[in-house]
């Protein structure tokens, strides 16, 4: 069936390393997304894209990064620039163009000690 | 700027109805969407108006005005599994595309 994978779903690590998250796609999707969730907050979005090579900052960019290299993969990682990165983190996809609804993977926790 | 608003926390009893407001002011409009998530979970789609009117898909119903700037959804027949936080979210025009912008949710809690 297609739908977007999320891994690992937990993470723990240390403070000032960087992690990595994944977000694959098999639904032929050209745009995808990733927002940061805090408990009791609606979503925030860090970075998107809307074709392969080309991203573009979301409302809370900074200490992340993104690549885009194939249409079906969209990896975020977190910096040790990122001052509070102890979050829920959802990818999501949708086809390109205005209207659609996003399809949401399971998200990644992760946890800074 | 872009601002979602919606209410924090509601309560209702179950087989009640129960409408959750929202209002938003953005840069561009392509649709109002509503999503429920169930704690530590994704969200999962409702609805979706991008015209003026009422939307209704089964017990949930989703209204829409634009130029009021404003959204409702409603809940018939209140049920325990509807405990959960209801997200707003407008998609709108971006430099770089479009991009969907969220509320923070409202938190709601059915009691028996």
């Amino acid at each position: 069936d297609g739908g977007i994978t999320q891994s690992p779903k937990y993470l723990f690590r240390k403070e000032g390393q960087n992690v990595t998250l994944s977000c694959e796609q098999n639904l032929n999707h050209d745009a995808m997304y990733w927002y940061r969730q805090d408990p009791g907050q609606g979503l925030r979005l860090i970075y998107y894209s809307q074709i392969v090579n080309d991203f573009q900052k979301g409302d809370i960019a900074e200490g992340y990064s993104v690549s885009r290299e194939k249409k079906e993969s969209f990896p975020l990682t977190v910096t040790s620039a990122q001052k509070n990165p102890t979050a829920f983190y959802l990818c999501a996809s949708i086809p390109r163009g205005p209207g659609g609804e996003l399809f949401f993977g399971e998200g990644s926790r992760l946890t800074v000690l | 700027g872009q601002n979602i608003d919606q209410p924090t926390e509601m309560t209702a009893t179950e087989g009640a109805i129960v409408q959750i407001n929202c209002t938003y002011q953005t840069s561009g409009f392509n649709g109002l969407f509503w999503y429920q998530q169930h704690a530590g979970e994704a969200p999962t789609f409702l609805s979706y108006n991008v015209l003026d009117g009422l939307e209704e898909k089964g017990r949930f119903s989703s209204f829409l005005s634009r130029s009021k700037g404003y959204s409702y959804l409603l809940l018939k027949e209140l049920q325990m599994k509807d405990s959960a936080s209801y997200l707003c979210a407008v998609r709108a025009p971006d430099t770089g595309g479009f991009k969907t912008i969220f509320g923070a949710g409202t938190r709601l809690f059915v009691k028996a």
